[in-house]
């Protein structure tokens, strides 16, 4: 089985454009979560998405957004880029998100702002 | 609210020697807790999780942990550490107030040596 892809690997962008991240979960995985991870603040959780809505939010601005799709394919969106926006973006797709449930990441997005 | 504590930062083994690296727990109800490592560059890769039963988990590349209660503890070990086991170590616990949010420590690095 295929494990979660993520699209593109890199991206340098400037402040004040905006970005997306594509994350496709493993196949039959329902869930989708996103997190951010930073030499700073470590691994933050960003959302979830399960069955196309949004189950959970982080603590982060409105400038972060996300989506899925019917097919459990994810998309985030970051508006107005700031330098601390930098980071590495992970994905992690799981069955249901369920308890017991393991969520298996990709090998994330690499995001420089300048 | 949940969190994890990895207490020290790096951790240095000489190969063939056994390894810990620690991790302690707080959570309200059931704690459901997950190991990853991480190599330069990737993303996580699961290595074990407890949910409930025995306390000695097996997971995967040879590593276990031990989940302990009353200490509120979930110490990652394994008997013979290699060289390729030098990575970053997180510790993770899930949410407990619903979805699929995951909880990380700070990370720790271990480092195996000849």
């Amino acid at each position: 089985k295929a494990g979660v892809t993520q699209t593109p690997r890199y991206l340098i962008k400037t402040r004040g454009q905006q970005v997306t991240l594509s994350c496709s979960p493993i196949s039959g995985h329902r869930s989708v979560s996103w997190y951010q991870q930073t030499p700073g603040q470590g691994l933050q959780f960003l959302f979830e998405y399960f069955s196309e809505t949004q189950r959970n939010k982080g603590n982060f601005p409105g400038r972060f957004s996300g989506r899925q799709f019917s097919n459990s394919r994810s998309e985030m969106n970051v508006s107005t880029l700031e330098l601390g926006d930098s980071a590495l973006y992970l994905c992690a797709s799981s069955l249901a998100g369920y308890f017991t449930d393991t969520q298996y990441f990709g090998p994330g997005t690499r995001l420089t702002v300048l | 609210a949940q969190s994890v504590a990895q207490p020290e930062d790096q951790v240095n083994v000489a190969e063939g020697n056994p390894l810990t690296v620690k991790c302690t727990y707080s959570v309200s109800g059931n704690p459901y807790l997950f190991w990853y490592v991480q190599y330069p560059n990737r993303g996580l890769q699961f290595l074990l999780k407890y949910i409930t039963g025995d306390n000695l988990v097996k997971g995967s590349y040879g590593f276990e942990a031990e989940f302990n209660k009353s200490q509120t503890s979930f110490h990652l070990k394994k008997p013979s550490a290699l060289v390729s086991d030098s990575a970053l170590y997180f510790c993770a616990v899930r949410d407990t107030g619903g979805g699929n949010k995951l909880t990380f420590g700070t990370g720790t690095q271990l480092k195996v040596e000849l």
